[in-house]
């Protein structure tokens, strides 16, 4: 079974209407993190978390919160959506050992904001 | 920050040829990792490669840290090869790179 699940898969949204992506693990790591990712380019790093109760800023976290109320879940909210924030949004958990951290991705959620 | 320069952008084989696939980036990383992303989106991690090298199948991985590169070896490709490989460099938090979409003929 999967072990990082994302939902929904596909969101429309209209400007300056309040999305919420969800993501939850099975895999008991401590670290998850939200990326985004636009066409032809890598994943950049929105908001990430080292266990329940806290939430990081990454390296693109204007017009984004997050909130990692348990250690399964972690949300990415867009209070107020903008066409620029039209991506594919991926969550991964990570296992945290040591300086190296293997990463697992969700299957990400294509968000279009018309 | 850390930045990541993958090359070659784009690479086209023939199947059963080999890809060598680079990586680059700015500060000396704590962890190097490979990843696949398929055409349909998913991301599956290859390897985890800090330093030297590492082979797993048909994928060597070398790290030369004190150069800041690191290249992916594929031998002998498959057409179930073809997708992005995307290299991610870890300096506190995972920087990507773009990516090489490999593509192979069969």
């Amino acid at each position: 079974e999967a072990a990082v699940t994302q939902s929904p898969r596909n969101k429309v949204a209209v400007t300056g209407g309040k999305v919420t992506l969800s993501c939850n693990q099975t895999n008991n790591h401590n670290n998850m993190y939200w990326y985004r990712q636009d066409t032809g380019h890598g994943l950049r790093l929105i908001h990430y978390s080292y266990g329940a109760g806290s939430t990081e800023k990454g390296d693109i976290p204007d017009g984004y919160k997050a909130s990692r109320p348990s250690q399964e879940n972690f949300s990415l909210i867009l209070e107020l959506a903008t066409p620029s924030q039209t991506s594919v949004y991926f969550c991964a958990s990570g296992d945290g050992t040591g300086g190296a951290d293997t990463q697992y991705f969700g299957p990400g959620t294509r968000l279009l904001v018309l | 920050g850390q930045q990541v320069q993958q090359s070659p952008a784009s690479l086209v084989l023939q199947e059963g040829e080999n890809a060598e696939l680079q990586c680059n980036f700015s500060s000396t990383a704590t962890q190097l990792q490979w990843f696949y992303q398929s055409p349909g989106g998913s991301l599956v991690s290859l390897l985890s490669n800090p330093s030297g090298t590492k082979h797993t199948g048909r994928l060597t991985s070398t790290t030369v840290t004190k150069e800041r590169r690191s290249s992916l070896h594929i031998s002998s490709s498959q057409t179930t090869d073809s997708g992005t490989y995307l290299c991610a460099s870890r300096t506190g938090k995972l920087t990507f790179g773009d990516g090489t979409v490999l593509t192979v003929k069969p």
